[in-house]
């Protein structure tokens, strides 16, 4: 069966200053790939997605993730973060003709000033 | 595209009371998907359907959860009686049909959610 494992429950970090959030799968086969954000009180919106190919992927609001097979990790990062960033990171997992994606318990990012 | 819309945002009911929450995918979405998402749980599948038809429901928790989708924008999930421990919120997310390995495949795209609160 399919896992992911977010091992920060919450991180704290300074406007400006760079970001990485863990993310960790279990899956036998080649795994598809999210990351979601979920500000407070809305729905999860897609963040980037890795099915094939280079394995740094690029997403929306500058964020990127690296797909590391070796290490069944799927990191994502920002060189600097906003203010605007501060919600719940989900990081999810999902395969071809596996149509279930099991999501991580999430990572709440607060941003201090 | 006005995106998956959830009703209703917010309820609060007594327990032992019928809940039902209602989700309209996006045209053109075959796939429609029940989550619940709480602090102890995180997000859990429930249930999901393609064409209207239930794949899977192994997530749905017992028998006083059932769902329907009597036609491809419109779906509907009900709780009775409900439970205190049914507080939660629940999303509806709805995606496209499979490509085959293209960057359409697995993609959800969410509702904002119901939240319910049961006393």
């Amino acid at each position: 069966a399919q896992s992911v494992t977010q091992p920060d429950i919450h991180i704290t970090v300074s406007e400006g200053a760079s970001l990485e959030l863990r993310c960790n799968y279990s899956y036998g086969a080649t795994p598809y790939l999210f990351w979601y954000v979920q500000s407070p009180g809305q729905g999860l919106q897609l963040l980037l997605k890795y099915f094939s190919g280079d394995t740094l992927v690029q997403g929306i609001k500058g964020f990127e993730a690296e797909f590391k097979r070796s290490q069944s990790s799927f990191n994502l990062r920002k060189p600097s973060v906003h203010w605007s960033d501060a919600a719940e990171y989900f990081c999810a997992v999902g395969a071809r003709g596996n149509e279930k994606l099991t999501f991580g318990t999430g990572t709440r990012l607060t941003i201090i000033p | 595209d006005a995106g998956v819309i959830q009703s209703p945002r917010h309820e609060v009911t007594e327990m032992g009371q019928e809940v039902t929450l209602r989700c309209k995918p996006i045209s053109g979405h075959d796939y429609l998907f029940w989550y619940r998402q709480t602090m102890m749980r995180g997000l859990e599948l429930l249930i999901y359907f393609n064409n209207n038809v239930p794949i899977d429901d192994s997530g749905m928790p017992e028998d006083r959860f059932s769902a329907k989708m009597p036609n491809a924008s419109f779906s509907t999930l009900k709780i009775q009686p409900s439970e205190p421990r049914d507080s939660a919120v629940y999303f509806c997310a709805s995606r496209g049909p499979r490509d085959t390995f293209s960057s359409g495949a697995n993609v959800l795209t969410f509702g904002a959610g119901s939240r319910l609160t049961v006393l």
